[in-house]
């Protein structure tokens, strides 16, 4: 079955400091891999996804992700955080032999950044 | 500019009224879909529709019917809605349903009394 999984409900960090926010996967194809944020009473916005080629992805606000086939994970990553990217991050996953374009989303991760 | 708007953002009813959850793009996609965000359960797909008059069901498509008359709207529809229907509702959209980045509204939040 296909599965996403973040461990973390919520991942604390300081100002300045680097954040992970982790992401495990399950596809019975090739996995395509996004992550999104989600700001209070606002939609989902793209931030980075992996479709193939490099490992190591960067996407929008200094954010980027490592793709990490043999540990099925998609860990998103930040070198110095900050308070504004406090927000609810989805990792999601499409299975690439399928056609019908659903994501499968993992529960979300609340992120608080603290001054 | 490009985006995908939903109406109304919010909307409290009650059981067995009809309602209509309109979806627009203005970016000439195939693929839209609708999601449904409740706590600790992340998104999940309720239908997709590939392009107009092709639609199908997502995984958790009970109580609910759409449309794709038009490639731009892909109205969600609830025929007599029940409390365990109350959620945040997600409208997305996509060039193609492959490789492509999904693009999404900014919310319906639906509440039934």
């Amino acid at each position: 079955a296909q599965s996403v999984a973040q461990p973390e409900d919520q991942v604390n960090v300081a100002e300045g400091n680097p954040l992970t926010v982790k992401c495990t996967y399950s596809v019975s194809g090739n996995p395509y891999l996004f992550w999104y944020v989600q700001y209070p009473n606002r939609g989902l916005q793209f931030l980075l996804k992996y479709i193939t080629g490099d490992n190591l992805v960067k996407g929008s606000y200094g954010f980027e992700a490592e793709f990490n086939k043999s540990q099925t994970s998609f860990h998103l990553k930040k070198p110095s955080a900050l308070v504004s990217d406090s927000a609810l991050y989805f990792c999601a996953v499409r299975d690439g032999s399928s056609n019908t374009g659903k994501l499968i989303f993992g529960q979300g991760t609340t992120l608080q950044v603290k001054p | 500019e490009a985006q995908v708007t939903q109406n109304p953002r919010y909307l409290i009813t009650v059981t067995g009224k009809k309602l209509t959850v309109t979806c627009s793009q203005n970016m000439n996609h195939e693929y839209m879909s609708w999601y449904r965000q409740d706590p600790g359960l992340g998104l999940r797909q309720i239908y997709y529709s590939m392009n107009v008059e092709v639609t199908d069901k997502g995984d958790v498509p009970e109580g609910y019917k759409v449309s794709r008359k038009e490639k731009r709207n892909f109205p969600l529809i609830l025929e007599s809605p029940s409390p365990n229907q109350t959620s945040l509702y997600f409208c997305a959209s996509s060039p193609t349903s492959r490789r492509d980045t999904q693009y999404f509204g900014p919310g319906t939040r639906l509440t039934v009394l």
